[in-house]
């Protein structure tokens, strides 16, 4: 079945940097791939997400990137803020069953 | 748009009880609802698929007769844990998707802290 792997599992930037989280996927039929913040005793919050038939995606200071022969897919965000300390999912749907698989998360602490 | 309540947000109660946990799509239809568990620092494990008006799909080492699903309208979802324990403790997480042959994002409910004494 589909495996995603995530990282790094922590991540500290200092406000004002970028931050980048890396997935792999190894299902080659995924065609989709979502990204989640999850706050402390919340639910998961979609915030980004790419289709197999686009290679980047931008929204704001959020970006993500898709390269579909290596299997890899990034998320970016740029000028962190203290806000954006949280801990950040990628997961990828296995084709026609539509189920997500998620990746192991990475927790992300924006220092001001 | 596309909002999913979960209800209760936190429930404690005695080993050997049955607990019921209701998840609702407020603005759309949901015709496939996935049920999550989450321990803690970990990641999210998909436990059902929920579709309107058929049975549930449960993954593999997830008991179906301990973790009963409902989902008899486009709307609600339900998800009993019965004779609960100390180790079915977790976070349950609902998520919901209104478009049943797409892939649409699925969108969470804030989830349910479950602490069995």
């Amino acid at each position: 079945g589909e495996n995603v792997e995530q990282h790094p599992s922590t991540l500290s930037v200092q406000e004002g940097d970028s931050a980048v989280i890396k997935c792999t996927y190894s299902d080659s039929a995924s065609n989709y791939f979502p990204w989640y913040k999850q706050e402390l005793g919340k639910g998961p919050q979609l915030i980004i997400d790419i289709r197999s038939n686009v290679g980047e995606k931008k929204d704001q200071r959020i970006a993500v990137t898709l390269n579909k022969t290596a299997k890899h897919f990034s998320l970016h965000i740029t000028e962190t803020q203290p806000e954006d300390s949280a801990v950040y999912f990628c997961a990828a749907s296995i084709g026609s069953s539509y189920k997500l698989i998620f990746g192991s998360g990475t927790r992300l602490l924006v220092r001001p | 748009g596309a909002v999913v309540s979960q209800h209760p947000s936190w429930v404690i109660c005695k080993s050997g009880t049955s607990v019921k946990i209701e998840c609702r799509s407020l603005d759309f239809q949901a015709t496939t609802m996935f049920w999550y568990r989450q321990f803690p620092k970990q990641s999210l494990m998909l436990m059902a698929t929920s579709n309107e008006g058929s049975k549930a799909t449960y993954e593999q080492g997830v008991e179906k007769d301990k973790f009963l699903i409902n989902h008899a309208s486009l709307t609600l979802s339900t998800l009993t844990v019965t004779s609960a324990h100390p180790e079915d403790s977790s976070f349950y997480i609902c998520s919901a998707r209104d478009h049943p042959r797409s892939n649409q994002p699925q969108h969470f409910g804030d989830g349910t802290r479950l602490s069995i004494l």
